[in-house]
């Protein structure tokens, strides 16, 4: 299975910009980094996806290093709902289905 | 509104019994997926299903059945085979032309 790998957790001040790491050093050309949070006791929620280049939205923008084995979730200013579990995921094409693979993700919290 | 449901929130059941776990969406999406979440963890892929009456397993799809006789339905039945149950099961789906998967609420199932 592809893998990524982040740190457990992570700490922001409120208002500041958080940078979430990713590293997915085997990844294989056509595969999608995306990335979800997960609020406590609450299904996940799509943040952001890419490919190959930097991607924005409103919620973040997404960060692809040059060789894509890393890439960097930016949330530009965090806020207290901003506090919950991150994945970065790959997303694999396999037979036609296209399954995500969730790690453990990093749980961030946001200080007020 | 359009969306993903789960019911029941809450679900305890007795070791040895059968247990149906329902996901409803209105979203008109192909794809629908089961995963299981373990306290501290990452999703893991139990079924997933891209069209109706077909479905293919995921990666700990023993102990588990599915079935797809709808597009809006998806349920999953948690089976007396399935050794450690007691978990948070999700339901997502996905338009098929699109990455982003959407999460139901979750079901939290304790087998006592």
């Amino acid at each position: 299975d592809a893998k990524t790998t982040q740190p457990n957790s992570m700490e922001s001040n409120e208002e500041e910009p958080v940078h979430l790491p990713c590293n997915h050093s085997t990844i294989s050309g056509t595969d999608y980094i995306h990335w979800y949070r997960q609020l406590p006791s609450q299904g996940p929620e799509y943040v952001i996806h890419g490919l190959t280049s930097n991607v924005n939205n409103r919620m973040a923008s997404l960060a692809i290093a040059e060789d894509r084995k890393s890439s960097t979730l930016i949330l530009h200013r965090a806020t207290l709902r901003d506090a919950a579990v991150y994945y970065c995921i790959l997303r694999v094409y396999q037979t036609g289905a296209n399954n995500l693979f969730f790690g453990t993700g990093t749980r961030l919290t946001v200080i007020p | 509104d359009g969306g993903i449901t789960q019911s029941p929130k809450y679900l305890f059941r007795k070791e040895g019994q059968n247990v149906t776990l329902s996901c409803e969406q209105n979203l008109n999406h192909d794809a629908m997926y089961w995963y299981r979440q373990d306290p501290g963890q990452g999703l893991r892929l139990i079924y997933y299903s891209q069209i109706v009456n077909d479905f293919q397993k995921g990666d700990i799809a023993e102990g588990y059945s599915v079935s797809r006789e709808k597009k809006e339905s998806f349920p999953l039945t948690v089976t007396s085979a399935q050794k450690n149950p007691t978990a948070f099961y999700l339901c997502a789906s996905r338009q098929d032309s699109y990455n982003e998967q959407f999460f139901g609420p979750g079901t939290r199932l304790t087998v006592l």
